[in-house]
């Protein structure tokens, strides 16, 4: 079947710890976002990308990195230097046509 | 200002009820008009797109004023299962084909028995 996927679903970290979330698709959709949530907030959009080796800041991207080597992958590093990293992270795809967004389940990064 | 601005809610309404959310989105590059539906702790899902002319899926209706940057979902004789946040979404063009998908904060509702 195809879908998004993301893991894990729960995460745990040291604070000053570097960790990537993995975004895997196999809906060849061109267009994969990453999203971060706050508890009670609605979703800000942290990086996406259009196309393989390209890939465009969002809203808050201070403090994470991403990469896009692949279409079907898009992991994003959460850095030391992003102050406040513990949220509920979502990846989507969709593809060119601006119609529906596909998201996979979630991780759940915990930094203590 | 945010680009894309709901009531926060949360709306408390009875079984049965007709219950109305509101969205105004401030950039009028926005090409496409989404609601999407979360659930507790999981992840969004596709409501129901928006188009121009309004339209209508089973109990669900939404409406796009262009002119004014409004959107509008109006959910009929509302169930249990309706409980959920409903988050108002609009593509914003950003010089590709593909947009920026912005979300808005979301919309709590809480249907009672």
């Amino acid at each position: 079947d195809g879908g998004i996927t993301q893991s894990p679903k729960y995460l745990f970290r040291k604070e000053g710890q570097n960790v990537t979330l993995s975004c895997e698709q196999n809906l060849n959709h061109d267009a994969m976002y990453w999203y971060r949530q706050d508890p009670g907030q609605g979703l800000r959009l942290i990086y996406y990308s259009h196309i393989v080796n390209d890939f465009q800041k969002g809203d808050i991207a201070e403090g994470y990195s991403v990469s896009r080597e692949k279409k079907e992958s898009f992991p994003l590093t959460v850095t030391s230097a992003q102050k406040n990293p513990t949220a509920f992270y979502l990846c989507a795809s969709k593809t060119v046509s601006g119609t529906e967004a596909f998201f996979g389940q979630g991780t759940r990064l915990t930094v203590v | 200002r945010k680009e894309v601005e709901q009531d926060p809610g949360p709306f408390n309404v009875p079984e049965g009820a007709t219950v109305a959310f509101n969205c105004t989105y401030s950039n009028s590059a926005s090409q496409s008009f989404f609601w999407y539906r979360q659930d507790c702790r999981k992840e969004p899902k596709l409501l129901m797109s928006v188009y121009s002319s309004g339209n209508e899926d089973g109990r669900f209706t939404a409406q796009l004023n262009r002119a004014s940057q409004y959107i509008s979902l109006l959910i009929r004789d509302s169930k249990l299962s309706d409980s959920a946040t409903y988050l108002c979404v609009v593509n914003i063009m950003s010089g590709t084909s593909y947009g920026k998908l912005t979300f808005g904060q979301g919309t709590i509702l809480t249907v009672h028995p």
